[in-house]
């Protein structure tokens, strides 16, 4: 089966400007996630999603970051303006009814 | 969710087995113990979980002590591929968020 499919692979943009990432989860897999994960550490939970409902996005900057799931299945995180801070490598998973989540190679963006 | 202890590395020579250790000493009695790994740049990948009995599949085992406060993932014959950061993480049964700690950044030497 295919894995999680996210573009673009890898960003650069200025700070202030805008950035938006895609992620296509595995078919079928009701549960979304997106990370984040700065050089040197573990990912840290941004959003979660149930079908295309937010289940939790309590560590979201919700000031610069927002995300959308239409229609339940791919799923795009923006942050507008971007700062030096945000540089990190932005992950998605999908997960079924069982446990495990599957990740996607990832989105690495550098803000200058 | 119980917190987890890992070192913060470990080398280990190619074609042993590798002990990968964890401390949850903080683990209730619904809390499950998940392993995932991430290849340099790539995304974590699921390994393996257990409650209290042993596990194993084709990647690894995972001892669980029988007080459960620890535990440990064996890669059986470890190859060059295995090098990674391995992340021990306890979650309650159901629960659907992960939380990732700094894991242990494995290094098999040839």
């Amino acid at each position: 089966e295919a894995g999680v499919a996210q573009s673009p692979r890898y960003k650069i943009i200025e700070k202030r400007q805008s950035v938006a990432f895609w992620c296509n989860p595995i078919s079928g897999h009701a549960t979304l996630y997106w990370y984040q994960q700065i050089l040197g550490q573990g990912p840290k939970l941004l959003i979660q999603f149930q079908n295309n409902g937010v289940v939790d996005d309590s560590q979201l900057p919700k000031d610069r970051f927002s995300a959308e799931r239409l229609k339940g299945v791919d799923s795009t995180l923006k942050i507008q303006p971007a700062k030096l801070e945000d540089s990190a490598v932005y992950l998605c998973a999908s997960r079924t009814i069982l446990y495990e989540q599957y990740f996607g190679p990832g989105t690495r963006l550098t803000v200058t | 969710d119980a917190k987890t202890t890992q070192p913060t590395s470990m080398d280990c020579a190619e074609g042993r087995a590798a002990n990968l250790p964890c401390n949850h000493s903080t683990i209730s009695g619904n809390e499950y113990v998940y392993w995932y790994r991430q290849i340099h740049s790539q995304g974590p990948q699921y390994i393996i979980h257990g409650l209290k009995n042993n596990e194993t599949n084709e990647m690894a085992s995972l001892i669980i002590t029988e007080d459960r406060k620890s535990s440990t993932l064996i890669l059986p014959h470890a190859t060059l591929r295995d090098t990674a950061v391995y992340y021990c993480i306890v979650i309650i049964q159901g629960a659907q968020k992960l939380v990732f700690g700094q894991g242990t950044r494995l290094t098999i030497n040839p």
